[in-house]
């Protein structure tokens, strides 16, 4: 069965620290690729999705995502953190035919 | 717009009751769907349904129960009541099951003692 794996578990930052974070998955056939955010206490949103195309992806507020075929990969990207980005972050892929997958989440904590 | 809409927010059970979580969307998306999150585990499909009339399991489907009558109504529906049950569940739309953006609703805590 296809998987996606999240590898930082919770993640501390300072305030304008660079931000990276892993989401490999299990799939080689063609995927769909999803980075959602839940603030403390609220539901997911998307942040951002590659579907085709150019592999570097732009998102809301100001987070980016990286596809790389070759290692399974779709890491997401900030430059400069800030203290609201605090949240819980989840890859997802989407397979053919198939519901998304969730990937367990990483925990970030930014703090001043 | 009201999106996804869940009910109740907040639930305490005892063991072997029975309730039915309520999911409604305004989207006229085909595409519904139910997660429960635990810490730790993120996020694992319960059951889905890609239109009235059709529904399929998830990863965790025992226990749960649902239906899909109409394209804006997808219930959630707990016979009986275990601890083990005790999450928060969240209810997602889409046009599409696997690349269609989910929209979610604002989850539904459920504590069984």
């Amino acid at each position: 069965a296809q998987s996606v794996s999240q590898h930082n578990h919770h993640v501390i930052l300072s305030e304008a620290a660079s931000l990276e974070l892993g989401c490999n998955y299990s799939y080689g056939g063609t995927v769909n690729l999803f980075w959602y955010v839940q603030y403390p206490g609220q539901h997911l949103q998307l942040l951002l999705k590659y579907f085709s195309g150019d592999p570097l992806v732009k998102g809301i507020k100001g987070f980016e995502a990286e596809f790389i075929k070759s290692k399974f990969s779709f890491n997401l990207r900030k430059p400069s953190v800030q203290w609201s980005d605090t949240a819980e972050y989840f890859c997802a892929v989407g397979l053919r035919n198939t519901p998304l997958v969730f990937g367990k989440g990483t925990r970030l904590s930014v703090i001043a | 717009n009201a999106g996804v809409t869940q009910t109740p927010k907040f639930q305490v059970l005892k063991t072997g009751q029975s309730m039915t979580l309520q999911c409604a969307q305004d989207m006229n998306h085909e595409y519904m769907s139910w997660y429960r999150q635990d810490p730790g585990m993120g996020l694992r499909l319960i059951h889905y349904s890609v239109g009235a009339g059709i529904t399929d399991q998830g990863e965790v489907p025992n226990g749960y129960n649902v239906s899909r009558s109409t394209t804006e109504d997808f219930p959630l529906r707990l016979l009986s009541a275990a601890p083990s049950q005790t999450s928060v569940y969240f209810c997602a739309s889409s046009y599409s099951k696997e690349t269609g953006e989910l929209f979610f609703g604002e989850g539904s805590r459920l504590t069984v003692l």
